[in-house]
């Protein structure tokens, strides 16, 4: 069975901080995608990447990066200098072919003025 | 083009009620899939499905849940005889034929409160 787990429930960081929210997944398939989704407070599913388990290279849009381990099962996001718009709840999930996508529980993170 | 669309935004039922929820996927993406979001708790999946298919519903509740897509008109997820605890944000995605589970388009949920 596939798993997803976001140990950190809520962070809060001042605004332009950096800030980096884990994901650790479990799958036994060789294939498989991971992605970020983002829900702000307006609740819509906003869609920021996706990965394929056989790409390993890290990736930077503006000030999100993504840095993917398969030697860890870890897929982190990082958001440098942090802006108030940033706040909201931040899903890791897995998927892929006949396997449905599986979501974490969410970090729900707080950018302060 | 249009993303995926959800009606109603909100719905409000008594106890015992039906609830249907509609779901438009993009234009052109065969593959639908209904997720439940319980209030402070992420995405559980409840059910995928192709036209005219169910693919997938090993996340249904046994009993009052339905779901159909058929082969016109919107994907619609049933529940009978709601109760309190079906209160919840219900969101649907889609994605387009030949990627199934690859990437998924949401829509904007439907919130359902049962009085």
């Amino acid at each position: 069975a596939q798993k997803v787990t976001q140990a950190q429930t809520e962070i809060s960081v001042v605004e332009k901080e950096d800030v980096t929210l884990d994901c650790v997944y479990e799958t036994r398939d060789t294939t498989y995608y991971l992605f970020w989704y983002k829900q702000p407070p307006s609740g819509e599913l906003v869609f920021l990447i996706r990965r394929n388990s056989f790409d390993e290279q890290n990736e930077i849009s503006g000030r999100y990066s993504w840095n993917f381990q398969k030697s860890t099962s870890s897929f982190n996001f990082t958001i440098t200098a942090s802006q108030v718009v940033d706040s909201a709840v931040y899903f890791c999930a897995l998927g892929g072919g006949y396997q449905k996508v599986t979501f974490g529980t969410g970090t729900k993170l707080q950018v302060i003025p | 083009n249009a993303g995926v669309m959800q009606n109603p935004r909100h719905l409000v039922r008594r106890r015992g009620q039906e609830a249907r929820l509609r779901c438009s996927p993009m234009k052109g993406h065969s593959h639908v899939y209904w997720y439940r979001q319980l209030p402070e708790e992420g995405l559980k999946f409840m059910v995928y499905l192709q036209k005219e298919n169910i693919i997938d519903e090993s996340g249904m509740p046994k009993e009052r849940f339905s779901a159909e897509f058929p082969k016109e008109g919107p994907s619609i997820l049933r529940i009978q005889q709601v109760v309190r605890g079906d209160s919840a944000a219900y969101f649907c995605a889609s994605s387009p034929p030949g990627t199934a589970n690859e990437k998924l388009f949401f829509g904007s949920g439907t919130q359902l409160s049962v009085l």
